[in-house]
């Protein structure tokens, strides 16, 4: 398998739940990904892992815990979310030396809070 | 700081019609320039890029020059269809930096 797979797909989870999204590359990237895209706003860039080190946490609240255990592998661990975290879920992952390569992205997790 | 803007959507076209979406930047080194395209329902693929001024991108019809001189990276296909319709991101990336810097994203919209 190439590329970069996201799981799950969809997730709906309460407002008291626990759960974790799951990102996996297999590029042999050295640098991953979290954003989030919401409706009518721009691209939000949440986590940025590089070499497994988080180089960039960009005020994301609390309730969202990123975990790097490997460069093949992302998680975002959510627990306590509000509806208004309702969106799109997407990684990516990249090269960190190549500049003129840009970032792979999955597929995304659609999350639904409620 | 490094920045895109794009132009504002949504754009709506008829089938085989010309289709631009306008990108400049703002960048403090010298970017690599790039489009994403992002179908309904899933996350963003590269569509084209450029490395270099006077690059030319190209991809599926689409084509996007590198124009320093105006900072600009223009996406453009000269007959859409209408399984073009997706939301379409301009983004940037300078050397010794991991971060890519997107524009808003443009949904264009191609009526049969």
């Amino acid at each position: 398998e190439t590329g970069v797979t996201q799981t799950p797909r969809h997730l709906v989870m309460g407002m008291t739940n626990k759960k974790s999204l799951k990102c996996e590359q297999h590029l042999g990237h050295n640098a991953m990904y979290w954003y989030k895209q919401s409706a009518k706003k721009p691209l939000e860039l949440m986590f940025v892992y590089s070499l497994e080190e988080r180089v960039e946490n960009n005020s994301v609240p609390s309730r969202f815990s990123p975990e790097c255990p490997n460069s093949s592998h992302l998680f975002l661990h959510l627990h306590t979310l509000q509806p208004e975290d309702s969106a799109l879920y997407l990684c990516a992952s990249s090269q960190e030396d190549r500049v003129g390569y840009g970032y792979t992205f999955g597929s995304g997790t659609r999350l639904t809070v409620v | 700081g490094d920045s895109v803007t794009q132009m504002e959507g949504p754009v709506t076209l008829s089938e085989e019609a010309f289709l631009t979406i306008n990108c400049t930047y703002t960048a403090t080194g010298y970017p690599s320039l790039f489009w994403y395209v992002q179908y309904p329902g899933e996350g963003l693929q590269l569509l084209l890029k450029a490395t270099k001024a006077d690059d030319k991108g190209s991809n599926k019809g689409f084509e996007a020059t590198y124009r320093k001189e105006t900072t600009s990276f223009h996406l453009e296909k000269g007959s859409v269809q209408v399984s073009d319709s997706a939301v379409y991101f301009c983004a940037l990336r300078v050397l010794n930096d991991y971060k890519l810097s997107f524009g808003a994203g443009t949904t264009v919209t191609v009526r049969a």
